[in-house]
C-alpha cells in the first residue's frame, strides 16, 4: 500500500459537533482527494487539493471544508455535523499523472 | 452531469467460471479508465488500468476491454477464485488527462466455490 494513513480510524460523534479528518501521506505527491463511500453511491468526491494552500469542490461539498498547510497532510472538516454525514470517508492521492489513485485505509464515521 | 454507468450490480459465478463487469461513459474527454477492487472493510486497490490509445490490456487472469466509439469498457476475469469475490468499481476522468475521476455504483461479485 502507498504511504497514507487516515486517522482517526472510527469516529462517533453527535450532531451538531464539529469533527476534522486527518489524511497524511509519506509519496510526496502533489494531489490529494477526500472521497465519501455510501451503500448503493460508489465513491463520491468532496474536495481535493492540487498543491499546498490549493483546494477545489467535488461533487458532494456541501457541508465540508478542507485545507492543506503541507504537501504531507490533508484535513476535512465538519463544521457542524449531521446525520447525514454518517458514512466512509476515504483519503486519495496522486502523483503527477493525476490518473492513478491509490487509497487510504478509511474513516468509518457516526453521527448520532 | 457526467457519469459511469456500472452493470451488474451484483454477479454470482461458480469457481473457475468467467465474470465479466461492464460500464459505460458520457464524457468524450475521458481518456484513463482504472478498475478498483474492494474487500469488505478494506480500502479500494488499483488492479488494472487502460487508456484510450489502447483497447485491451491484461494481467494474468484479469484484462479490460475499452471500445471508445461506443464508450463502453469492461473487466473480465478469468478461471475465478473465492479470494475474487469482493466489491469491483469501475472509473473515468472526467475532463480528460487532467480531470478527477468519476466512479460506478460497484459490482458485488460472489464466487461459489
Amino acid at each position: 500500500d502507498a504511504g497514507i494513513t487516515q486517522s482517526p480510524r472510527h469516529k462517533v460523534t453527535e450532531t451538531g459537533t464539529p469533527v476534522t479528518l486527518r489524511c497524511h501521506q509519506t509519496e510526496n505527491h502533489r494531489y490529494m482527494y477526500w472521497y465519501r463511500q455510501d451503500p448503493g453511491h460508489g465513491l463520491r468526491l468532496i474536495h481535493y487539493s492540487y498543491g499546498v494552500k490549493d483546494t477545489d469542490k467535488g461533487e458532494v461539498s456541501d457541508g465540508y471544508s478542507v485545507s492543506r498547510s503541507k504537501t504531507e497532510d490533508f484535513l476535512l472538516t465538519l463544521e457542524s455535523a449531521t446525520s447525514s454525514q454518517t458514512s466512509v470517508y476515504f483519503c486519495a492521492i496522486s502523483g503527477a499523472s493525476r490518473n492513478e489513485q491509490f487509497f487510504g485505509p478509511g474513516t468509518r464515521l457516526t453521527v448520532l | 452531469g457526467e457519469n459511469v454507468e456500472q452493470h451488474p450490480s451484483t454477479l454470482s459465478v461458480q469457481e473457475g467460471d468467467s465474470a465479466v463487469i461492464k460500464c459505460t461513459y458520457s464524457d468524450s474527454a475521458s481518456n484513463y479508465f482504472p478498475w478498483y477492487k474492494q474487500e469488505l472493510g478494506k480500502r479500494p486497490q488499483l488492479i488494472i488500468d487502460i487508456r484510450s490509445n489502447v483497447g485491451e490490456k491484461k494481467d494474468q487472469r484479469i484484462a479490460v476491454t475499452l471500445n471508445k466509439t461506443a464508450k463502453h469498457f469492461s473487466l473480465h476475469i478469468t478461471e475465478t477464485q473465492p479470494e475474487d469475490s469482493a466489491v469491483y468499481f469501475c472509473a473515468g476522468n472526467y475532463g480528460g488527462s487532467q480531470g478527477n475521476l468519476i466512479f460506478g455504483k460497484g459490482t458485488k461479485l460472489s464466487v461459489k466455490p
